[in-house]
């Protein structure tokens, strides 16, 4: 099973960055997004396609529809410069599975 | 303070065997599967495989089977990630994580060991 990222992304700030995740029929599946900021370890940000963890801002959201799940970051802020990366479970080959990752950078 | 801390950084040489491992605290480490995660010197997170500390049951990557061996001790609430032949392409940080079951996020992350392979 295959997460497609696109590898960059730039936007302003106060702006809204949404980030997609393509994967076949990826709404069957539960998409958790992951911030990774440079020289630290992943932080989960959305879970369960569309459910913060305590302490995520309510500036992050998730969606998915078709083949494609979309991270929504509104109102964006120098700190949310970082990579990000979509995760499934595929139960066919029971894998947990990574997108490549975004690199979100804030101008 | 709920964390995972893993093992610190490592330096060997190709064909050297070696074991890090990931302690958990301020939970109950035997209600979560412990997964591990390669990533590469400036790529993404590859998903290696996950051990119940419980049992010891394991799920392997295909791309990782038969490389390397997940293993956990639960009276010390500890997962060990290891290589019996360290390569060049075995060079990179790996993140332990916890998961509450299949399909789900992962949670708590572990700070990351960097392993380095080199002559």
């Amino acid at each position: 099973y295959v997460l497609t990222q696109p590898p960059s992304m730039s936007v302003a700030p106060g702006q809204t960055a949404r980030i997609p995740c393509g994967g076949h029929r990826i709404e069957t599946k539960f998409v958790h997004w992951y911030q990774q900021k440079a020289g630290q370890a992943p932080v989960l940000v959305v879970h369960g396609d569309d459910d913060r963890p305590s302490g995520i801002f309510e500036r992050f959201s998730g969606s998915v529809s078709g083949d494609t799940a979309t991270l929504t970051i509104t109102r964006v802020e120098g700190g949310d410069e970082a990579d990000y990366y979509c995760h499934v479970w595929d139960s066919r080959s029971d894998e947990e599975v990574f997108g490549g990752g975004t690199k979100v950078t804030v101008l | 303070e709920v964390q995972l801390v893993q093992s610190g950084a490592e330096v060997k040489k190709p064909g050297e065997s070696l074991r890090i491992s990931c302690e958990g605290s301020g939970f109950n480490f035997n209600s979560y599967w412990i997964g591990w995660v390669r990533q590469r010197p400036g790529k993404g997170l590859e998903w290696m495989g996950i051990v119940y500390p419980v049992d010891s049951d394991t799920r392997y990557s295909p791309s990782f089977q038969g490389q390397v061996t997940l293993s956990a001790d639960k009276s010390i609430s500890t997962a060990y990630l290891q290589w019996n032949s360290l390569s060049a392409s075995d060079t990179a940080m790996y993140f332990c994580a916890r998961q509450d079951r299949a399909a789900a996020g992962f949670d708590l992350w572990g700070q990351g060991t960097l392993v380095t392979v080199s002559s």
